[in-house]
């Protein structure tokens, strides 16, 4: 059964750079995509990006000058950088396995921007 | 960017009622749709994927059917833990979008 968890800072200041990683277990990176989706307190669900293992990624087009999501199969892990935040990225941010799908999630990390 | 409209936007209902949630999009995704269940404070949780494929372990009552724009999630009889958040999610093309979900209340 495979198992994604959250980890980094849970506070950003604003025009800072958030950074999230994402470790896998009970199965390798090595194959599948790996995504990150967020959601804002009350909203809706947006997604962020995923990495293949081989390194190649894609992007949400509204956040693409922003992010950055890389992967270290060392490790079983890939992560997530968002520069130049604002509260606007306040959310819960989630790591997910994509197989034309989410089918595993992490719990979720809530990341807020504010000084 | 592929739009998914989710209606209602909430509905309350009785544990027994049959629910339908539907979901559409702004263009073809052939059958490149999924479900999903959130409850408050957990991540969502995959119920339903390419339109009409139960996720494994997913009790028998939730079933999706559709292709091309208009898709429905059917729950048959409304159990207590099914009170939830259901988001529609395309796969047909990035960037990938989610519905805006629908909450199901108890009436």
């Amino acid at each position: 059964q495979m198992q994604l968890q959250e980890s980094g800072p849970g506070l950003v200041k604003p025009s800072e750079t958030l950074s999230l990683t994402c470790t896998v277990s009970g199965g390798s990176i090595s194959s599948y995509f790996w995504s990150w989706i967020r959601q804002p307190p009350g909203k809706g669900l947006e997604w962020i990006g995923y990495i293949y293992y081989n390194g190649s990624t894609n992007y949400t087009p509204s956040l693409k000058s922003r992010v950055t999501i890389s992967v270290d199969t060392s490790k079983n892990q890939f992560s997530l950088k968002l520069t130049s935040v604002t509260a606007a990225d306040t959310a819960v941010y989630y790591c997910a396995m994509f197989d034309f799908w989410f089918d595993y999630w992490g719990q979720g990390a809530l990341v807020t921007v504010s000084s | 960017d592929i739009q998914m409209t989710q209606s209602p936007s909430s509905l309350s209902a009785s544990v027994g009622d049959r629910v339908i949630i539907t979901c559409r999009a702004s263009q073809s995704i052939s059958s490149f749709l999924n479900w999903y269940q959130q409850k408050p404070g957990k991540a969502p949780k995959l119920l339903i994927y390419a339109a009409s494929n139960l996720q494994s372990g997913v009790p028998s009552r939730f079933s999706g059917s559709g292709s091309g724009t208009d898709f429905t999630l059917t729950i048959s009889s409304l159990q207590p833990e099914d009170f939830a958040t259901y988001f529609c999610q395309q796969s047909n093309g990035t960037p990938l979008t989610f519905g805006g979900g629908t909450k199901v209340e108890i009436k």
